[in-house]
């Protein structure tokens, strides 16, 4: 079963500072790999995708994320922390059976101090 | 604009009702899908549709109904049956494919009085 671990529920950096949000995945086979941003009760905004096409991947916002199969990771990063940065962001792997299913990680809630 | 649209926002209950919520999008996706949010637990999969008049469960869909009579649209029903129903309770869809993402709607706030 396909399944992502993000490590470290609440993460705090200065603004300017850079940021790095974890996501490791467990799959048998190459994943397609997804990060969310979700402000205050609102819904998910996709924010990159990895789909095999480049192990470097860039997102909106200045997000990027690098996939590492030596690692089974796909973390967030981000150079220089803005306030509008604060949200909660979502690891997700996509399941490469039937239903095009997504299975989350538990969220990193990501605070940006002044 | 091509969206996902939730409504309620906000809704109340009495324990012992059953309520829907509504899920409606005109991106011309094939496949919806609802998910249950809890602080902490991430997202979790009630029930998602690949087509229209098929639905499967997904983790955790004792307690929760929906059906997919229309293209467009995914109502979920919330149950009696369901024990602990105050939650987030997000819908989704997708266009069928290998590296499609899910697109969201904005959400739709459960709270059990």
């Amino acid at each position: 079963a396909q399944s992502v671990t993000q490590l470290g529920s609440h993460v705090s950096v200065s603004e300017g500072a850079l940021v790095l949000l974890r996501c490791n995945y467990s799959s048998s086979v190459p994943p397609y790999l997804f990060w969310y941003v979700q402000y205050p009760n609102q819904g998910l905004q996709l924010l990159l995708k990895y789909t095999s096409a480049a192990t470097l991947v860039k997102g909106i916002n200045g997000f990027e994320a690098e996939f590492k199969k030596s690692e089974t990771s796909f973390h967030l990063t981000k150079p220089s922390a803005h306030m509008s940065d604060a949200a909660e962001y979502f690891c997700a792997v996509k399941h490469r059976g039937g239903g095009n299913k997504l299975t989350f990680g538990t969220g990193t809630q990501l605070k940006v101090e002044l | 604009d091509g969206g996902i649209t939730q409504s309620p926002k906000y809704l109340f209950r009495k324990e012992g009702q059953n309520v829907t919520l509504s899920c409606e999008q005109n991106l011309n996706h094939d496949a919806m899908y609802w998910y249950r949010q809890d602080p902490g637990q991430g997202l979790r999969l009630i029930y998602y549709s690949q087509i229209v008049n098929d639905f499967q469960k997904g983790d955790i869909a004792e307690g929760y109904s929906v059906s997919r009579e229309k293209k467009e649209s995914f109502p979920l029903t919330v149950t009696s049956a369901q024990k602990n129903p105050t939650a987030f309770y997000l819908c989704a869809s997708t266009q069928v494919g290998t590296d499609n993402e899910q697109f969201f709607g904005p959400g739709t706030r459960l709270t059990v009085l």
